[in-house]
């Protein structure tokens, strides 16, 4: 079954103990990102990914790493979590290429900063 | 740069009737894709349907057709025959550039009553 995966689905920490979440695809879609969600706000990307050798900032990057050293694998790492890093977040990829494609979704990660 | 906007950010609607949602959204780029999301409360994202800008033939998926009007910069979504389980909440979403990346609206909560 094609899907995106990630880990934890739901994780409370507290403020500056650094975390990973994981994300996973197994369709060989060489382009994966990140977005956070936040009522009233949509969906933002925060980092994307057009393949191992390249990733760049979205619109919302601070706070936050990625890392790319696998085609299908690209964790988000907070460093420093704050509370307002308290978001809901899903990874998401597609087939590299121009094109109405459509970018498939992980299930979430609720995180909350504490 | 990109900006959707959806100006209802609730909505009902009777079983078996239809409604419309609304989007707007405006870019500077001449190729750009459209698409709609749904949200349920499982939180998974869910594609819709989508369009292609250079296409005038308005896409249909079975209950859900799209209302596009390019010079306008409108892509409003028709349910027909609504049912219980389209209640979630609705992002209309845009694709232009060169990063894929997904510009959100804000989202539109619509319920349907029995």
């Amino acid at each position: 079954e094609a899907q995106v995966t990630q880990n934890p689905r739901y994780l409370i920490t507290v403020t500056g103990k650094k975390l990973t979440v994981t994300c996973s695809q197994n369709m060989n879609h060489e382009y994966m990102s990140w977005y956070r969600q936040d009522p009233g706000l949509g969906l933002r990307q925060i980092y994307y990914s057009m393949n191992v050798e390249v990733t760049d900032k979205g619109d919302v990057p601070e706070g936050y790493k990625v890392s790319r050293k696998e085609k299908r694998i690209f964790p988000l790492i907070l460093e420093s979590p704050s509370p307002n890093q308290t978001s809901l977040y899903f990874c998401a990829s597609r087939d590299r290429g121009w094109g109405p494609y459509e970018q498939y979704f992980g299930p979430g990660t609720r995180l909350t900063v504490t | 740069a990109q900006t959707v906007t959806q100006s209802q950010p609730e909505m009902s609607v009777q079983e078996a009737e239809t409604v419309t949602l609304s989007c707007t959204y405006d870019t500077s780029e001449n190729n750009y894709y459209l698409f709609w999301y749904k949200q349920p409360p499982s939180r998974q994202m869910i594609l819709v349907i989508r369009q292609e800008a250079y296409k005038q033939q308005n896409a249909t998926e079975n209950r859900f057709s799209v209302n596009f009007q390019k010079a306008a910069k409108s892509f409003s979504l028709k349910i027909s025959d609504s049912q219980l389980g389209d209640t979630a909440m609705y992002f209309c979403a845009s694709v232009g550039g060169s990063n894929y990346k997904l510009t959100f609206g804000k989202g539109t909560l619509l319920t349907v009553n029995p």
